[in-house]
């Protein structure tokens, strides 16, 4: 079955720049989209199509693609940054949306 | 504003049955692919179902194909999922969100713990 591979965690210092990866086999050819997740909370898209920021989303997340290995990078990373971030894709042979495992962000 | 809220959660005994709901709001509810996505408690995200803007097309996990069931009524503009077999791996949270491909908005989920 098709899977997206991400770190389970990274941590960062206030001001440094956080870079989690997502790889997986179709993502040069799907799009991938990477989601935020703070405790307690449902999660919140940030980025979609590889490189496209919704409104509201500060600009300081941005999103890479380079082969099979998506990037989301987060520039300036503030303590309101610590979350769970989920890459995500789809499969138009089956399953259609997979997510990734998900990497912790901590901010030291 | 675009809002999504979930009910129908609870407690259910393995091999019962539940089904979900999801109120939509502030978007043109008819024209949007929606789909369930689901988080067991400390775990990942997991895809559950999709359906087309017409509910003509669905889309299941493998986990729960045979067992789930998506539906809309878009004159109410309401989503379903209708769970039967359950099992205690599908207990977590379930969110309805609105999109197909990707997941622009997301409800605040309700509960589903299956267990005796």
């Amino acid at each position: 079955s098709y899977e997206l591979t991400q770190p389970p965690s990274l941590s960062v210092s206030p001001g440094q720049t956080a870079r989690i990866s997502c790889s997986g086999d179709a993502l040069p050819n799907q799009y991938a989209y990477w989601y935020q997740q703070k405790p307690g909370q449902a999660p919140v898209l940030i980025i979609y199509k590889d490189t496209e920021r919704p409104s509201g989303i500060p600009g300081r997340f941005s999103g890479s693609s380079s082969g099979t290995i998506v990037t989301l990078t987060i520039s300036g990373v503030q303590a309101e940054d610590a979350a769970d971030y989920f890459c995500q894709s789809a499969n138009s042979g089956g399953p259609y949306v997979v997510f990734g495992g998900g990497t912790k962000l901590t901010v030291l | 504003e675009v809002q999504l809220l979930e009910s129908g959660g609870g407690l259910v005994q393995p091999g019962g049955s539940l089904r979900l709901s999801c109120a939509a709001s502030g978007f043109t509810f008819s024209t949007y692919a929606m789909s369930w996505v689901r988080q067991a408690p400390g775990k990942g995200l997991g895809w559950v179902s999709g359906l087309s803007a017409s509910g003509g097309n669905t889309y299941y996990a493998d986990s729960v194909k045979g067992r789930f069931t998506i539906s809309r009524d878009n004159s109410k503009n309401m989503l379903y999922l209708q769970m039967n077999s359950l099992r205690a791996e599908d207990t977590a949270v379930y969110y309805c969100v609105k999109g197909g491909d990707y997941f622009d908005y997301w409800g605040q989920g309700t509960l589903v713990t299956v267990s005796s």
